[in-house]
């Protein structure tokens, strides 16, 4: 199967600092990659969707001066964390799938973020 | 949206039993995965299945997308096999995953 790489795979800051994250996908393309989050013992949320060389699409609720989504190339999009606060300590997990087609989406290992 | 139920929540097993995992969606759908999250977190892709029967080892998967649901067998379960599995499904024309509640499984020896 493809390969998608997050780093880090954990990450500490300071409230009101803000932390990037990088997902990448390593032997395929992706015009498009979605960036998700979850909570202890709960599902995943899609929180955006990465469209390269355009503005992310934001789900109803997130906040997009808070979770800001580069997509710069067809293999990195990063999710950068704003001034953040204890209440965005969470698990982050993103996803590509390759760009030729509607096929299986891969995740990439996840990078759980814990602010103090 | 399209809503996404599985069951049972939490399964507990002997090593060795067999289980059957449910996911129910509302809606039609295009794509249909199943993932393992280990205990790092970690979604490991186990069947890419929009429709139909695949069977990888000890694991199987069947959907029904005209009854709107997917079925996971597992086999001979391992204490590996620990873990929340979840489906996903991506509706009409788009492209989106939309996750299921999840079934946390704990095989016991």
């Amino acid at each position: 199967g493809a390969v998608v790489s997050q780093h880090p795979s954990w990450v500490i800051c300071k409230s009101g600092t803000s932390v990037k994250i990088e997902c990448r996908s390593l032997d395929f393309q992706a015009t498009t990659m979605f960036w998700y989050r979850q909570f202890p013992k709960q599902s995943l949320m899609l929180m955006a969707t990465s469209n390269e060389g355009s503005k992310a699409t934001y789900e109803q609720g997130v906040e997009k001066d808070k979770f800001l989504i580069n997509h710069a190339s067809l293999t990195l999009s990063t999710l950068t964390v704003t001034s953040a606060h204890p209440e965005d300590s969470s698990f982050y997990i993103c996803s590509a799938r390759d760009y030729r087609g509607n096929t299986e989406a891969f995740f990439g290992q996840g990078t759980r973020l814990t602010v103090v | 949206g399209i809503q996404v139920e599985q069951s049972p929540p939490d399964l507990i097993l002997q090593e060795g039993a067999n289980s059957t995992l449910r996911c129910n969606f509302s809606d039609s759908v295009n794509n249909l995965q199943w993932f393992h999250q280990n205990p790092w977190g970690q979604l490991i892709n186990l069947f890419y299945i929009p429709s139909g029967t695949k069977q990888n080892g000890r694991l199987s998967a069947t959907t029904v997308a005209t009854e709107r649901y997917s079925l996971l067998y597992i086999s001979s379960s391992q204490t590996t096999d620990s873990g929340v599995y979840f489906c996903a499904v991506v509706t009409g024309g788009g492209n989106k995953l939309t996750f299921g509640t999840g079934t946390q499984l704990k095989v016991e020896l």
